[in-house]
């Protein structure tokens, strides 16, 4: 399974933009880029997902390098409701399509 | 609300015996995704199944099985049950573009 390496934790202050990265340098020319969060007691939640372009929705922006080797996860403007584990994880578009979650970056927002 | 709907919500039993959880994929989703999450182990990928039929394995035990029924719906079935399954067993469904909608999880607790 490609891998991607996520710092365990990050702290940021409610109101201000927060910059999740992620490394996979062993991402292959198929694979997508895909971020899951998990709020407390809840189940996975889609955030975004990306193959070479940076992307928005409404929940945050993907930004994503030109060699595809890292990506952040933007959340502009966080709040206390964004405090959560997030995932960053290669999706095979082809293939088994198995979505392997990693250990995730814990996020905590300061109010 | 993600229209993925998993049965029972909690379920206590002892070890040795055998349960089966059940799943409902959102309407028009041919793909079923099982996860078990405990607190040490983070969250685990077990099988996929697709349209029926098995599309990929993970970490799943000799002990458990899945099935996808022709109405799409699908069980994991647990059996000789030992302290260490108790975790929260995901159910989440697609349509094959890698974005998940994950239920609210089945709490077993093997005593």
């Amino acid at each position: 399974d490609a891998k991607t390496t996520q710092p365990n934790s990050m702290e940021s202050n409610e109101e201000e933009p927060v910059h999740l990265p992620c490394n996979h340098s062993t991402i292959s020319g198929t694979d997508y880029i895909h971020w899951y969060r998990q709020l407390p007691s809840q189940g996975p939640e889609y955030v975004i997902h990306g193959l070479t372009s940076n992307v928005n929705n409404r929940m945050a922006s993907l930004a994503i390098a030109e060699d595809r080797k890292s990506s952040t996860l933007i959340l502009h403007r966080a709040t206390l409701r964004d405090a959560a584990v997030y995932y960053c994880i290669l999706f095979e578009i082809q293939g088994a399509q198995k979505l392997v979650f990693g250990q995730g970056t814990r996020l905590t927002i300061n109010p | 609300d993600s229209g993925v709907t998993q049965t029972p919500k909690h379920l206590i039993t002892a070890t040795g015996q055998r349960v089966t959880l059940r799943c409902s994929p959102r309407s028009g989703d041919l793909s079923v995704y099982w996860y078990q999450q405990s607190l040490d182990q983070g969250l685990q990928f077990l099988i996929q199944y697709y349209n029926g039929e098995e599309r990929a394995k993970g970490n799943i035990l000799e002990r458990f099985s899945a099935q996808q029924f022709p109405d799409l719906h699908s069980e994991l079935n647990l059996s000789s049950l030992e302290l260490g399954d108790s975790a929260l067993y995901f159910c989440a469904s697609g349509s094959g573009d890698g974005e998940l909608f994950f239920g609210e999880g089945s709490r077993l607790t093997v005593l």
